[in-house]
């Protein structure tokens, strides 16, 4: 069964950049995605990339957002940059198992404040 | 982008009664449709996929049923334990997420 695992600073200063890690083990379709949910709101779609190379993003966040895959290393990368306090969440990084499930990470509280 | 809406935003329910939560997809979204419950402070924890298949260990009071744009998550006699938030998840397109429900005891 596919496992994910977020890592990365859980404080980032305004209009700095936030840099997460998914490290991944197990079989999945290939799409890696990255999710991301408010204090108190609702779940949010930020972006996916195939392991081919391909990329979909939240057209909301595309112009800061950049998602790479680091095969040999069995991790997925999120880049979001000039970020300000609403993009203060718990991060979440998913795929799709091979039976098609959507499978998660624990998530990271990422927190932006000075 | 496919908005997913879901209904009704609160849904209050006894204890051993029915629940019946609905979510309306803008286009059609097949089958590619989860259920997630969430209690506060907690990972959303997968319910349904593939629009009616339980996850692995999601008792069976748990049922999902619905294609295309129209799905409904159905819990048969509700337990203490599953008061909360529930969202539906379209993975057709990219991924869109429900507003929740957020289901409180009556």
């Amino acid at each position: 069964q596919v496992q994910l695992q977020e890592s990365g600073p859980g404080l980032v200063k305004p209009s700095g950049t936030l840099s997460l890690t998914c490290g991944v083990s197990g079989d999945s379709i290939g799409w890696w995605s990255w999710v991301r949910q408010p204090p108190g709101k609702g779940l949010e779609w930020i972006g996916e990339m195939h392991q081919r190379g391909s990329a979909n993003n939240n057209p909301s966040l595309e112009s800061r957002l950049t998602i790479s895959l680091d095969k040999s290393k069995n991790q997925f990368s999120l880049q979001l940059r000039s970020v300000t306090a609403a993009d203060t969440a718990v991060y979440y990084c998913a795929t799709r198992d091979t039976s098609g499930a959507p499978r998660w990470g624990q998530g990271t509280l990422v927190t932006v404040s000075s | 982008e496919i908005v997913m809406t879901q209904s009704p935003a609160t849904l209050s329910v006894s204890p051993g009664e029915r629940a019946t939560l609905s979510c309306r997809a803008s286009q059609s979204v097949s089958s590619n449709l989860a259920w997630y419950q969430q209690k506060p402070g907690q990972v959303p924890r997968l319910l349904i996929y593939g629009a009616t298949t339980r996850a692995t260990g999601i008792p069976a009071r748990f049922s999902g049923s619905g294609s295309g744009t129209e799905f409904t998550l159905t819990i048969s006699s509700l337990q203490s334990e599953d008061f909360a938030v529930y969202y539906c998840q379209q993975y057709q397109a990219w991924w869109t997420f429900g507003q929740g429900t957020q289901v409180e005891i009556k």
